[in-house]
């Protein structure tokens, strides 16, 4: 079955940085783009990025972009994201998804179970 | 750019029908076909419910229907059942400040 398990969250000082992997089972990951989406403390879901199977094409939010760096190792079917000059409002449990295949939609068919990353002193 | 506009709480007693608004704008939700709907419980994951407005993903009971017009994009729950108290979230295709914009989130309250 498929899965997608995150990793590599915690809490970091306001300013520093951390990478989270999505490692991913039960589907071929070079066959297919993946998002990353985050969820603060009581809020809704907000999308941030995107990669494609073939890395040749990525896209951001604009409140990350410049900071966040989505990346990907097929030979590990594994997602990165690195995350630099971190804030407070980056304080959320970060989700990386995978993406359907239907072209333009919203649509993301599998979901890890989410990461939370803290940004505090 | 802003998120989607959802109502904050939607409630209805079981078996009634209930329906969720979503409103955006000419450039996300009304410019093309690509609006989608998750269902999130606490603490987990969101699930997948609708997809290009009105198509249902293989699993999700046909009580879940989406449609849409205009600027406005609508999820309406049929025969509702207790287990159908969660959040939901619309979602579209955006394409200038960010791919993707959800909405703010709906709360689902089964009496």
């Amino acid at each position: 079955q498929v899965q997608l398990v995150e990793s590599g969250g915690g809490v970091v000082q306001p300013g520093g940085s951390l990478r989270l992997s999505c490692t991913v089972s039960g589907f071929t990951f070079s066959s297919y783009g993946m998002h990353w989406v985050r969820q603060a403390p009581g809020k809704g879901l907000e999308w941030l990025t995107f990669i494609k199977h073939d890395a040749s094409e990525k896209y951001y939010t604009d409140s990350v972009k410049g900071r966040f760096t989505v990346s990907r190792d097929d030979s590990k079917s594994t997602l990165y994201l690195q995350m630099n000059t971190l804030r407070g409002d980056d304080t959320a449990v970060y989700y990386c998804a995978k993406d359907g295949g239907i072209s333009g939609a919203c649509y993301f068919d599998y979901w890890g179970q989410g990461i939370l990353v803290t940004v505090s002193s | 750019q802003s998120a989607l506009t959802q109502p904050a709480s939607v409630s209805g007693s079981p078996g009634q029908s209930i329906t969720i608004s979503c409103i955006g704008t000419s450039s996300d939700v009304g410019g093309h076909n690509l609006v989608t709907w998750y269902q999130q419980y606490p603490g987990k994951a969101p699930k997948l419910m609708i997809y290009d407005v009105t198509k249902r993903p293989s699993g999700v009971p046909n009580r879940f229907s989406g449609s849409k017009s205009g600027n406005t994009a609508s999820l309406t729950i049929s025969g509702l059942q207790a287990q159908d108290e969660a959040d939901y979230y619309c979602c579209s295709y955006e394409g200038i400040n960010s791919l993707y914009v959800f909405g703010t989130g709906t709360k689902v309250i089964v009496l």
